[in-house]
């Protein structure tokens, strides 16, 4: 059973061209939904953490916001640079008090100057 | 100066070979992981550990088997390498089990052939 779903796979956008990310969840209990940026090469860099409903935060042309089922990655203007897959993940539980990402497959963002 | 370090970034070998990764984090994090992501750069848990102590032991074959000498390096070691085997191998590092944003390696691609 998915637990965390994005949407759309992948993403072509002119630079200057702003548009959002979707990742869906359906844990219960939601302890933490994260993105990250993964380049290619490269592991997953941190973007954003966020705990409950309504909240936000932004990084650059970055912004992040929760609801009760989904959370969207806003992208206002973007560059060349930053293209990259962006992934969302959630917090699982699992035995003997551990947690560990579980992670949605991702969004390929390109962005063409 | 990397924070999360793997060795090596690259690995071919052939079927059948006993092969490790290793990984260090200068942190000074509690808890390290190991995730695995397929040829559909989907990422999944392997292992988490935490002061040396096995946290997470997901559904992996016993051909894997994660070693923490300290809680600065968490090693993975692989016998009777297969074909399925091909993947790239994350190591990540959090401050606790609670696991807030983790950290990333830049991943060990290990091609079996």
């Amino acid at each position: 059973e998915d637990q965390v779903t994005q949407s759309p796979e992948a993403l072509r956008l002119q630079e200057g061209e702003s548009s959002s990310l979707n990742c869906s969840y359906t844990v219960s209990g939601l302890r933490g939904l994260f993105w990250y940026r993964q380049d290619p090469g490269k592991g997953p860099e941190f973007l954003f953490t966020l705990y409950s409903a309504g909240e936000e935060k932004e990084k650059e042309r970055l912004k992040a916001t929760l609801t009760k089922k989904e959370s969207f990655l806003h992208i206002t203007a973007p560059k060349p640079e930053d293209s990259a897959t962006y992934l969302c993940a959630v917090h699982l539980s699992h035995s003997n008090s551990g947690y560990a990402l579980n992670f949605g497959k991702g969004t390929s963002l390109l962005v063409t100057p | 100066d990397t924070a999360v370090s793997q060795t090596p970034k690259y690995l071919v070998t052939q079927m059948g070979n006993d092969k490790s990764i290793k990984c260090e984090q200068n942190l000074g994090h509690d808890t390290m992981y190991w995730y695995k992501q397929d040829s559909k750069k989907f990422l999944k848990i392997m292992f988490s550990y935490n002061n040396k102590e096995l946290i997470i032991n997901e559904t992996v074959p016993n051909r894997f088997s994660p070693k923490s000498p300290d809680k600065a390096h968490l090693n993975l070691h692989i016998n009777s390498l297969e074909l399925g085997d091909s993947a790239v191998y994350f190591c990540a590092s959090s401050q606790d089990l609670r696991g807030t944003e983790a950290f990333f390696g830049q991943g060990t691609r290990l091609t079996v052939v």
